[in-house]
């Protein structure tokens, strides 16, 4: 069965430090990633997405950065954080546009 | 560019209630909608996904349907529980993506 893995669950980083969240998908081959931020009152934003490896479209310009530098691993990224950056982030996948999308559990991003 | 609402953004029921949650979209070029339940903390658990060319889907005490023409889904929880005291996203896709509205926050008083 698949399972997706994202770690860590919580982070605390200071303002202008980098950022690397990880994610990884078991049990498939060339899943579709996302990456989703989730903020009080906004809801689920959509992030980054990726089709293979080395595919990646970014759906709002911002401070992050997203690779995929193996086909079913999912990296976020950011050289320095600024305090808007805190948030929940979510990584997804599925296997095909018409396939049910699944997530992790999320990590718990406080920018300080 | 597709946008999801979801009505109510809150609501409380006693417990064994029938009861429905309303997801609406504005792209009618939707090739599936999904319904999630969310625990505080915790990520998005998939519950139901109806594709394009589907009425409804059913899983237990849940059905979700869905109405392109009118760019509306709904999900019905039969005989609620206190245990589904959650938040319940929609997601819609289209463009490869899907788009989610803000949640209804529900919870169900023994």
């Amino acid at each position: 069965s698949q399972t997706i893995h994202q770690w860590p669950a919580t982070l605390v980083q200071p303002v202008g430090s980098p950022l690397s969240l990880e994610c990884t998908v078991e049990g498939t081959s060339n899943p579709n990633l996302y990456w989703y931020r989730q903020a009080a009152g906004r809801g689920l934003q959509l992030l980054f997405y990726s089709v293979g490896i080395g595919q990646i479209s970014s759906e709002v310009p911002q401070n992050l950065s997203a690779s995929r530098p193996q086909d079913r691993q999912f990296i976020l990224s950011s050289k320095k954080l600024l305090l808007s950056d805190s948030g929940f982030y979510l990584c997804a996948w599925r296997e095909a546009l018409n396939s049910p999308l699944h997530f992790g559990n999320g990590t718990r991003l406080t920018v300080t | 560019k597709q946008e999801v609402t979801q009505i109510p953004a809150a609501l409380s029921v006693p417990e064994g209630e029938n009861l429905v949650l309303n997801c609406s979209f504005t792209d009618s070029a939707i090739y599936n909608l999904q319904w999630f339940r969310q625990d505080p903390g915790k990520g998005l658990t998939s519950l139901l996904l109806i594709q394009s060319s589907q009425r409804e889907q059913t899983s237990g005490r849940l059905n979700a349907s869905l109405d392109k023409s009118s760019g509306r889904s709904t999900l019905y929880i039969a005989a609620s529980q206190p245990g589904d005291s959650a938040t319940y996203l929609c997601g819609g896709g289209s463009q490869g993506n899907l788009i989610f509205g803000k949640g209804t926050k529900l919870s169900v008083k023994p």
